[in-house]
């Protein structure tokens, strides 16, 4: 079973503050995604990767950095975090780009 | 995603009942995906059905595709309470992008 790992679960942190949400995965796989997910909205892609030291910017980019640091590692930045980051986060790994998506179980985020 | 849809937006039954989600897309795709989100998980593949298939089982679920109506469906025979989860489509295109759509709630009462 693909095994994809989010770190924190859970996060609050003030507006204007600096986030990290880690995802690391085991499968080997190539490709890496962050997603954010809201009410009304399903996923949206935000960044993704094809591999250590590469980035692709996805369809909801401002207000997020992304860093593939190694295959496993994908880290997904917010600088400067605001209310409208309030969201659901998930890290998922594909194998290429045209094959099964597997997902982690989310990062909550909350910006007060 | 304005690329891939599904409809209706949500769904109810009651356990034992057949149930049918719809999407429909607009761009050419190399494949289509389904997935299945329950509260508290993230998305998990349940079916791939490829551009030059029609029709593809995984157990109670069938889900076909039409390329020349760019549409596909996901059907659940039998359901069950556990069934109880938002449905999504993603389309595959030529650039290595999978889009999904809104995602579709269905609840299965017992």
């Amino acid at each position: 079973e693909a095994a994809v790992t989010q770190s924190p679960r859970n996060k609050v942190t003030v507006t204007g503050g600096n986030v990290t949400l880690s995802c690391r995965q085991t499968n080997s796989h190539n490709y890496m995604y962050w997603y954010r997910q809201d009410t009304g909205h399903g996923l949206r892609l935000i960044h993704y990767s094809y591999g250590a030291g590469n980035l692709q910017i996805g369809d909801v980019p401002d207000g997020y950095k992304a860093t593939r640091t190694t295959q496993e590692d994908f880290f997904l930045l917010l600088e400067l975090a605001s209310p409208s980051q309030t969201s659901l986060y998930f890290c998922a790994s594909s194998s290429t780009g045209n094959t099964e998506v597997f997902f982690g179980k989310g990062t909550r985020l909350t910006v007060v | 995603s304005q690329l891939a849809e599904e409809n209706p937006w949500a769904l109810s039954v009651h356990e034992g009942e057949s149930v049918t989600v719809n999407c429909s897309y607009k761009t050419s795709i190399t494949a289509l995906q389904w997935y299945r989100q329950k509260s508290g998980e993230g998305p998990a593949q349940l079916i791939l059905i490829r551009s030059n298939e029609r029709e593809k089982r995984n157990g109670r679920l069938r889900a076909t595709l039409d390329t020349s109506s760019q549409s596909s469906s996901l059907s659940i025979t039998a359901t069950r309470c556990e069934d109880t989860a938002v449905y999504f489509c993603a389309t595959e295109n030529n650039n290595n992008r999978i889009f999904f759509g809104d995602g579709t709630q269905l609840v299965v009462k017992p």
